[in-house]
């Protein structure tokens, strides 16, 4: 079964500071992997996605994640993070990306500090 | 393109009671697909619609939950006799060939 775990609940960052949140999947298959950022009141906006290709992913808002097979990991990096980055930030895994039946892991928090 | 819009945003009901919550999906999307978040969770996924037809319910899905797309359009999603644990956000997203688009959720507490 696929499965995603992202081992930190909670992070805080000074703003301006560098930003990695970590994000380890368990698939049968080649994954599909996704980064979901959550505001408050907000719904899930996509930030990035990787299949294939380049393993360095580029995605909105000056985000970028890794993927890196041999870990069975997909960082997501930020070079310098702002007030407004503050929000929950989820992994997640699909079958390919026409089907969006998800597994998310359970989120990191972040708490950006002036 | 207005996005996927979700109604109602909030819902409280007493325990036993039925509600039905609507998904819009965003304009000529074909796959509409509903999850759940708890608290301190991540979403979790229930079904999913390509055009008219449900495709796919997990196993969380249990009877007293059913969801319908009937003109391949809207969704929604009916909860009967609800329980305690079924207090949750309801997630909508839809897409067409690519990422899925998320709602804002409906947030149901049921007392």
């Amino acid at each position: 079964a696929q499965s995603v775990t992202q081992p930190d609940i909670h992070i805080t960052v000074s703003e301006g500071a560098s930003l990695e949140l970590r994000c380890n999947y368990s698939y049968g298959a080649t994954p599909y992997l996704f980064w979901y950022v959550q505001s408050p009141g907000q719904g899930l906006q996509l930030l990035l996605k990787y299949f294939s290709g380049d393993t360095l992913v580029q995605g909105i808002k000056g985000f970028e994640a890794e993927f890196k097979r041999s870990q069975s990991s997909f960082n997501l990096r930020k070079p310098s993070v702002h007030w407004s980055d503050a929000a929950e930030y989820f992994c997640a895994v699909g079958p390919n990306f026409g089907n969006e039946k998800l597994t998310f892991g359970t989120g990191t928090r972040l708490t950006i500090i002036p | 393109d207005t996005g996927v819009s979700q109604d109602p945003r909030h819902k409280i009901t007493k325990r036993g009671q039925n509600v039905t919550f609507r998904c819009d999906p965003i304009s000529e999307h074909n796959r509409l697909y509903w999850y759940r978040q708890t608290l301190g969770q991540g979403p979790e996924f229930l079904t999913y619609f390509q055009n008219e037809a449900q495709l796919e319910k997990s196993r969380l899905l249990s009877d007293r939950f059913s969801a319908e797309r009937p003109k391949g359009s809207f969704s929604t999603l009916e909860i009967q006799r609800t329980e305690q644990g079924d207090s949750a956000m309801y997630l909508c997203a839809s897409s067409f060939g690519g990422p899925a688009y998320f709602g804002p959720g409906t947030r149901l507490t049921v007392t």
